[in-house]
């Protein structure tokens, strides 16, 4: 499809335990995207790529996430050592941006439950 | 930071008639105001933006307003219909990288 593609589209796990989401943003889209969005509540920015590099990291909750992007396409999010807290939908998003003014498109999200 | 307030957080219209959303920002230097609808289950869709250099846009039924000097926008749908019903979120941001978004405002069109 032509859209922004996230999988695993549910996961659930072990408090404690590591995990990867993945991204897929539209071809072509430069700029990608992390968002987390907990049960009914708005959208948080989590971190922004433009290529590879992450020049905003600023919304990364703590040490035990990180994210990286190759090759300028697909991107995946760890989060190390779970806690029931990161419980939520984690959304992708990818957009253009080839001058910073672009709309961000979004995937339908990876939603993680830890027990 | 920026920060974003929604309102209302429900709103219930009868079909046909028409729903309005407010949202207010913080940041004077934000540019770019995007709205997203959101069904269950499924990612944010951008249903329309608007940039700082403009006061009104509309897209068919649906159409938003930007107060720069008040620091506030709305969306505005008309002739509503039940498959309007969703979540909708405003953002903020300068050049839109970094959104900041609204709490969210459940829709519900009753038939």
């Amino acid at each position: 499809g032509a859209g922004v593609s996230q999988s695993p589209s549910n996961k659930v796990t072990e408090k404690g335990k590591d995990v990867e989401l993945r991204c897929d943003p539209i071809s072509g889209h430069t700029a990608l995207y992390w968002y987390r969005q907990s049960l009914g509540q708005g959208l948080e920015f989590l971190i922004y790529f433009q290529g590879n590099s992450a020049p905003d990291k600023s919304g990364l909750p703590s040490d035990r996430f990180s994210a990286e992007r190759t090759g300028g396409s697909v991107s995946t999010l760890t989060i190390q050592r779970t806690q029931q807290e990161d419980s939520a939908v984690y959304l992708c998003a990818s957009s253009l941006d080839r001058i910073g003014n672009q709309p961000q498109h979004f995937g339908d999200g990876t939603r993680l439950s830890i027990l | 930071g920026e920060n974003v307030e929604q309102h209302p957080s429900t709103l219930s219209v009868q079909e046909g008639d028409s729903a309005v959303i407010k949202c207010t920002y913080s940041d004077s230097a934000s540019n770019y105001f995007p709205w997203y609808k959101q069904e269950l289950g499924k990612g944010p869709q951008l249903i329309i933006d608007i940039r700082s250099n403009v006061g009104e846009k509309k897209d068919q039924r649906i159409a938003v307003t930007l107060n720069k000097t008040a620091k506030h926008f709305s969306l505005h749908i008309t002739e509503t219909q039940p498959e309007d019903s969703a979540v909708y979120f405003c953002a903020a941001s300068r050049s839109a990288r970094q959104l900041t978004f609204g709490s969210g405002t459940q829709l519900t069109v009753l038939p």
